[in-house]
């Protein structure tokens, strides 16, 4: 159930782009998007609701396939602020439970 | 300034010890949950509650029990800790609902010697 996280890992330069994907076997009900950094608990960024409601983040985006039941964080213009390791949870039931990916770790360098 | 606490940051414990691990939250939020979190393998749920008394298995209860007796306070028990258990552990709240977030607490590192 654990949803599938890529790619593992992304290195890029303040300001370029990135994409990080996240894909579920089951048909979900919401996907949420955290950050953490090295040593700090887990952040919450946004969450996409089955039907295309979006709350989160200013600075970054996302999209939500309910189709393929798969997840797309767009960091545009990245900042060194960007580093860390972003994860998505899924929600299946729309019982407010999550599963975790195993993480996408992006490293945004100078 | 919402705030979930753990007890400790870091806990070193022998094997065969009982373990108590404390989340305490200040946000009044029905959901609390218990997190493990090893390299390479992301967050794994542990078990969750719903409401006070109210508990439910997440994916790895095995080795683990809960106790919810206030709304704000969430207990991971260990009952007989081991080596495998040796891992950061995280709690977190929400409030129920359609569009939640989850507020994470600053995790306890344990070592089972």
């Amino acid at each position: 159930q654990q949803p599938v996280q890529s790619p593992q890992a992304v290195i890029l330069r303040e300001g370029e782009d990135a994409v990080i994907n996240c894909s579920s076997s089951k048909a979900l009900y919401s996907v949420h998007w955290y950050r953490q950094k090295h040593g700090e608990a887990p952040v919450f960024l946004m969450i996409l609701l089955k039907g295309g409601e979006q709350k989160g983040h200013d600075k970054i985006s996302a999209s939500f396939n309910e189709k393929k039941q798969q997840s797309s964080l767009y960091l545009t213009a990245s900042q060194l602020s960007y580093s860390g390791t972003y994860f998505c949870g899924t929600e299946v039931y729309g019982n407010n439970r999550l599963a975790f990916g195993k993480g996408n770790q992006v490293v945004v360098i100078p | 300034d919402v705030k979930v606490t753990q007890s400790s940051r870091y806990l070193v414990k022998r094997t065969g010890e009982k373990v108590f691990l404390e989340c305490v939250q200040d946000m009044d939020h029905e959901n609390m949950f218990w997190y493990r979190q090893d390299p390479g393998l992301g967050l794994r749920l542990i078990y969750f509650s719903y409401d006070v008394k109210m508990k439910e298995k997440g994916d790895i209860p095995e080795g683990y029990s809960v106790s919810r007796e206030k709304k704000e306070r969430f207990s991971l028990i260990l009952e007989s800790a081991s080596t495998n258990q040796t891992s950061m552990y995280l709690c977190a709240s929400s409030r129920p609902g359609d569009v939640f977030e989850q507020y994470f607490g600053p995790g306890t590192r344990l070592t089972v010697t």
